[in-house]
């Protein structure tokens, strides 16, 4: 069945750091790939998504390219923030059906020091 | 704000009990979705209604059912509650029910089964 699996966290960076979450997939269709991402206390926010191959996402800095040759579709960020410290959720969802369901990854914690 | 809101924002229960969550989806939006995120399980995918109708079942079990109304918002109800289903709860609206379509979240409903 289709999955995803995302690097494991914790990331501790320091502020101004290089931020690289992997994620790959495993699908029967042709999903649509997001991130989300979760602050303390609060619900899931799209962050980014790509629905074809090649496409890149972006978004407050961010930025990930659905690659299918390689199943990924890695976060990257070139200078983090404290205010980026959050958990953060790859998906994916198969656009060969009328279903819109969200496969997550368990997700990664980042935290940023001042 | 995601424009989805839930209710209540923390239920604490006992084991048996039977509890109703509802989720008001974003105006506009006819796809309601539901989603427990744990620690063990993490993000599952539970159900989703599109315009009135089930339209896809994931990971429910048989004691937990949901409708979505002719106003659109949706209705979660857990029964025969068990120390496990302790969990935080996430509805999430789209347009359509494709897997295109961006899933925006409420900011979800803390169950504590005691």
């Amino acid at each position: 069945g289709d999955s995803v699996t995302q690097m494991e966290g914790p990331v501790t960076l320091s502020e101004e750091a290089f931020l690289t979450i992997n994620c790959t997939y495993t699908a029967t269709g042709y999903p649509s790939l997001f991130w989300y991402v979760q602050y303390p206390g609060e619900g899931l926010q799209l962050l980014l998504k790509a629905t074809k191959a090649d496409d890149k996402g972006s978004n407050k800095g961010f930025e990930a390219t659905y690659r299918k040759e390689t199943t990924s579709f890695h976060l990257e960020k070139g200078s983090v923030q404290v205010s980026d410290s959050a958990v953060y959720f790859c998906a994916l969802s198969d656009t060969g059906s009328t279903l819109g369901r969200l496969y997550f990854g368990r997700g990664t914690q980042l935290t940023v020091w001042p | 704000d995601s424009g989805v809101t839930q209710t209540p924002k923390h239920l604490i229960t006992a084991t048996g009990q039977r509890v109703t969550l509802r989720c008001s989806p974003r105006s506009g939006d006819l796809s309601v979705y539901w989603y427990q995120q744990s620690l063990d399980q993490g993000l599952q995918f539970l159900i989703q209604y599109y315009n009135g109708e089930e339209r896809a079942k994931g990971n429910i079990l048989e004691r937990f059912s949901a409708q979505q109304f002719p106003d659109l918002h949706s209705e979660l109800n857990l029964s025969s509650l068990e120390l496990g289903d302790s969990a935080l709860y996430f509805c999430a609206s789209s347009v359509g029910s494709l897997g295109t379509d961006t899933q925006y979240f409420g900011p979800g409903t803390r169950l504590t089964v005691l």
